[in-house]
């Protein structure tokens, strides 16, 4: 079983929709949690991390942690065609990026 | 400019061929990382340099090597090239900040044959 599971999509949605990105994990000693946005032949950049529980927001998007369920969440509000892209969550026991665990990445289209 | 540059982009290559892959960034920063991505694995850590003197294997070293020629310079080498090592490859740097921030490059798509 993988640390991290990711549903690799594609997901297919109408311009301003809003989006729900889910990655599921095992190890409960988890406490850092990333999503990164990677376009098509760029690398991964990085959208947006929480440290522990909760949530956090930045403009249209909005991270969620439920470390009770082990599940984290992305949110897109009134999605854009830009942001189309493969969106990877990643997450570490500690901060070291040398530890990060990625997920295998979910392929999102948004249709004008 | 890009800030983390890798070359080649693109790459076709030969079973048993020594291959090396090459990363220069102006960010700046200590540390740096070459992952490989595969559909369905995600990305994966090969090796990680924290500074010049300092090496460090991930997750999947094996028929890796790499070369911390200078603060800016970050190498990965295959020494015998194998089909499953056919992937994308990304170079990575990061500023050690409380939560690093990693910035990737473009990439570099590797075809053994």
């Amino acid at each position: 079983q993988k640390e991290v599971e990711q549903d690799p999509g594609p997901l297919s949605v109408p311009e301003g929709a809003i989006v729900s990105l889910n990655c599921t994990y095992s190890n409960s000693a988890f406490q850092y949690f990333m999503w990164y946005r990677q376009y098509s032949r760029k690398g991964p950049e990085l959208l947006m991390y929480t440290y522990s529980s909760g949530n956090k927001e930045d403009g249209r998007f909005t991270a969620q942690v439920d470390k009770s369920s082990k599940y984290i969440s992305l949110f897109i509000r009134d999605s854009q065609p830009s942001d189309s892209a493969t969106y990877l969550c990643a997450m570490s026991v500690g901060s070291s990026a040398s530890k990060i665990i990625f997920g295998s990445g979910t392929r999102l289209s948004i249709r004008p | 400019d890009a800030d983390v540059t890798q070359t080649p982009r693109n790459r076709i290559t030969k079973t048993g061929k020594r291959i090396m892959l090459e990363c220069s960034q102006t960010k700046g920063h200590d540390r740096m990382y070459w992952y490989r991505q595969d559909p369905g694995l995600g990305l994966r850590l090969i090796y990680y340099s924290f500074d010049v003197k300092d090496i460090n294997k991930g997750e999947i070293s094996d028929g890796y090597s790499v070369s911390r020629q200078a603060q800016a310079k970050f190498s990965l080498s295959l020494e015998s090239a194998i089909p499953n090592q056919t992937a994308l490859y990304f170079c990575a740097t990061s500023d050690g900040g409380t939560v690093e921030t990693q910035y990737f490059g473009p990439g570099t798509r590797l075809l053994v044959l």
